[in-house]
This record gives C-alpha cells, structure tokens and sequence, in this order.
C-alpha cells in the first residue's frame, strides 16, 4: 500500500531549538509539496521540488526555513531557530508532476513551539 | 494570486440527509479536486475533476466541474456517521501547485 510517510507525527520543542521533519514520498512520484496547515490560514503551499530540484519557495520563510531532497526517497524541511508562531500541522505531498493535480498526503508532523 | 472561496465553513446534519458544499474561484482553473480530512490524518482525494461540465461520481459522493471553469461543487447524499470530516476544495491552472479552499467542516448527528 503506497503512501507518504512523515516523521515525527508530534514534536514539542522550545522556541530557539532546531527542528527538522521528513518525509518519504511514494515511490516513483517525481514531484514533493511540503504545506502548512492552522486554523486560521488553512493549508498554505511552503515550497515544492520536481525531480528533487526546487522549483518554488516563496511560500517559506527565507531566514528561518529551508527545504531539501538529499535524494529521491527523501525530503526534509527544517526550522532553525524555531518560533511559537511556527506551531502549526506540516504536510509533505506526493504526485507525478505539477501539472497533474492529484497530490498524496502523508499523515502529517504537528509541531509545537513553546 | 489565486483563492479559492470554499463555502460553508461548516454544517451541522442530521444523518441520512444530502449534504452540498461549493468552491469557487477568482480565475479559470483546469483541475478541481476534492479532499476530505479526518482528525489527526492527511488529507484524502475523494474527487478528481478535468474538464469543465464533468460530473463524478464516487459512491455517495458527487462532484462537478462548473462551465465556467471558475467553481466546483460537492455532494455527499445519505449521510452517515464516517462522513464527519473537513473537505476541501483545490485547483490549480497552467502548471501551478494546487491551491486550497479554507475547508467545510462537516458534523453529522446520528
């Protein structure tokens, strides 16, 4: 059974600590989406890779937010330092190119920032 | 950019009844799609929509692209308890990423 798989599903860090999440898309999916989703904004795109070469994130916060795919099987978004206002439900999504709009949704790494 | 406006953002239902939710949308999309969310998980694709006047079926499910290419719409008949959820909307045009409504949260009383 095919799908995306995130980790860790829950962290609690404080404000200031270094926080990466990742993700593993499904298997032959060329395409990764990390998104974030809160009450009040919804799911909001932070950044997305084609063939694990970034192709747009204007979504992310520059000075604090990086994404990466060190390899195929393997996307990473990281968060250095941390913030209360980063405490939010981050999704990784996989699909086979931007062009078709079938995304997967792993199960999600819900951050907390004290 | 892009929004989607996803209406209602929630409804309270009895099970059993029919249950209608819509999406509309400040550009032409060509896809529309539709996600249900359950606690604590991702979101699911229930609907996937590529032409405008498509009509899909999945189940109790049914979903429309609208002519206009601006708006989609979802309906879920006979209620039941598992329908409990938020769903959204999503679309996209061009080669750009999908863009997601803010989500209907559904509640069903048994």
């Amino acid at each position: 059974d095919a799908r995306v798989t995130q980790t860790p599903r829950h962290k609690v860090t404080e404000m200031g600590q270094e926080v990466t999440m990742r993700c593993q898309p499904i298997l032959g999916h060329n395409t990764v989406f990390w998104y974030r989703q809160t009450m009040m904004q919804g799911l909001e795109l932070l950044a997305y890779f084609r063939n694990r070469a970034p192709l747009d994130d204007s979504g992310m916060p520059k000075d604090r937010f990086s994404a990466e795919m060190p390899d195929a099987t393997l996307a990473t978004l990281k968060i250095q330092p941390s913030e209360p206002r980063d405490s939010a439900v981050y999704f990784c999504a996989s699909g086979l190119g931007v062009e078709w709009g079938e995304l997967f949704f792993g199960e999600g790494s819900r951050l907390t920032v004290l | 950019g892009q929004q989607l406006n996803q209406s209602p953002q929630s409804m309270f239902i009895q099970e059993g009844e029919d249950v209608s939710m819509n999406c509309t949308s400040s550009s032409i999309f060509n896809t529309w799609l539709w996600y249900k969310q359950d606690p604590g998980e991702g979101p699911v694709l229930l609907i996937a929509l590529y032409k405008a006047g498509e009509l899909t079926s999945n189940g109790r499910l049914t979903a429309q692209f609208g002519i206009t290419r601006k708006d989609s719409f979802l309906n879920i008949s006979a209620s039941i308890p598992s329908d409990v959820g938020i769903y959204f909307c999503a679309g996209r045009s061009g080669n750009t990423p999908l863009v997601f409504g803010k989500g209907t949260r559904l509640s069903v009383i048994a």
